[in-house]
């Protein structure tokens, strides 16, 4: 079964830094797809960015782009510029790469905390 | 705009009454997903569909159930609902392979 573990519960930025979230992943497939959810205090998931295992270029979005290491099975995400509206609770997720649209396995959780 | 529901968004019930919780989607997506969020678990997987008339258990499927009689709605039911299934509920869906998009959750509490 596949896992996918965030080690960091709680991080904390200041305004306009850099922070990056750690993401680490347990399969034995080699189609697969990883994505960073965000979860502000409203409770919506918001998908933030998505990656495709077949795909050895990095994800970017806008201020948000990944670290993929296949190998290492590693998928962290940096927030660069953090600004207030980024807290919220990040959450890495895992998917087959099934044709079929498969469900998805989540990590717990980091809790972001951005300081003015 | 096309959207996914979910209703009731809070609710409150007492232990060992059913519970029915609605998701409606109108993107006309074939793949629809039950989680829960409990602190410390992150979101996990209850039931899922690929369609009409197919339904799948998950991870924590034990005390739900789901029916899917169409392609825009999927139902989650707790049969007689238990203190451990106080928790938030999240509904999803999918068109093929693509991206799964979230409602906006029911908190249940059970008493």
């Amino acid at each position: 079964a596949q896992t996918v573990t965030q080690s960091q519960p709680e991080m904390s930025v200041q305004e306009a830094e850099t922070v990056t979230l750690s993401c680490t992943y347990d399969t034995s497939e080699s189609d697969y797809y990883l994505f960073w959810y965000k979860q502000p205090p409203s409770r919506q998931m918001i998908l933030v960015i998505r990656q495709e295992a077949y795909k050895q270029q990095n994800a970017t979005e806008n201020r948000f782009s990944v670290n993929f290491q296949k190998a290492a099975k590693s998928f962290s995400l940096k927030i660069s510029d953090s600004q207030l509206g980024d807290a919220a609770m990040y959450f890495c997720a895992y998917r087959r790469g099934e044709t079929s649209g498969s469900r998805l396995t989540f990590g717990e959780g980091t809790q972001l905390t951005v300081n003015p | 705009d096309a959207e996914i529901t979910q209703s009731p968004r809070h609710k409150i019930t007492e232990t060992g009454r059913q519970v029915t919780l609605a998701c409606h989607q109108t993107w006309n997506h074939n793949n629809m997903f039950w989680y829960r969020q409990d602190l410390g678990h992150g979101l996990r997987l209850i039931h899922y569909s690929y369609g009409v008339q197919d339904t799948n258990k998950g991870e924590v499927s034990d005390g739900y159930s789901v029916s899917r009689s169409n392609t825009e709605d999927l139902p989650l039911t707790l049969e007689s609902a238990a203190s451990s299934q106080t928790s938030v509920y999240f509904c999803a869906s999918s068109y093929g392979s693509g991206t799964q998009y979230f409602g906006p959750g029911t908190r249940l509490t059970v008493l």
